[in-house]
């Protein structure tokens, strides 16, 4: 089955600098990537996704790419902010509604 | 209007007793997931419902734990005989019918079990 490994576990980064996160995965057939960002408390939100016919998908400060052939795919964020704190987890699946497999997390703290 | 919702959002039990928590999901989502948080870890699958398919049951870790999903919405997991281990935050998923692409999956709050 999928294997999902993220690094780093934890990242400290200064307000204004950017994070990157790296995920990589086992199962060719995986074609959807989602992260999410879950606050202290608080349910898992999708922040982004991208889908394995594109390359890099961006949304204002938060970007995704995707490199297939070596199976993985990072998340970066620019001109951090503190509330960006949070843990984030990245995932993978093959397509239709079948199970997300995630990796174990990254605790970003934004130090103001 | 309204996300995923679960409950109770927290239980304390005693080791032994049996447990049932609940999920409604997004009206008119079709799938259904549940997942488990232990401290300061990834989120691990259960099970899986599909509307009125046989669920996958491949994630559940042991035969003490079961769920149902009544007229393809509400679910309910149950652990029998609960194990100190047991304790973790125990998510609910759901999304909308597959439409030939991805869809996405809304989470609930949560229930967080802790096991005396």
């Amino acid at each position: 089955g999928e294997n999902v490994e993220q690094h780093p576990s934890t990242l400290s980064v200064q307000e204004g600098d950017s994070a990157v996160i790296k995920c990589t995965y086992s199962d060719s057939a995986s074609n959807y990537f989602p992260w999410y960002k879950q606050e202290l408390g608080k349910r898992p939100q999708l922040i982004i996704d991208i889908r394995s016919n594109v390359g890099e998908k961006k949304d204002q400060r938060i970007a995704v790419t995707l490199n297939k052939t070596a199976k993985h795919f990072s998340l970066h964020i620019t001109e951090t902010q503190p509330e960006d704190s949070a843990v984030y987890f990245c995932a993978a699946r093959r397509s239709g509604n079948t199970p997300l497999v995630f990796g174990k997390g990254t605790r970003l703290s934004v130090i103001a | 209007g309204a996300g995923v919702s679960q409950s109770p959002s927290n239980k304390v039990t005693e080791k032994g007793k049996d447990v049932e928590l609940r999920c409604d999901p997004i009206s008119g989502h079709t799938a259904l997931y549940w997942y488990r948080q232990s401290l300061g870890q990834g989120l691990e699958f259960l099970i899986y419902f599909q509307g009125n398919s046989a669920p996958d049951k491949s994630g559940l870790p042991s035969d003490r734990f079961s769920a149902e999903r009544t007229g393809g919405s509400v679910s309910t997991l149950t652990i029998q005989r609960t194990q100190q281990e047991d304790s973790a935050v125990y998510l609910c998923a759901s999304s909308p019918r597959p439409s030939g692409g991805q869809e996405t999956q809304y989470f609930g709050p949560g229930t967080r079990l802790l096991v005396l």
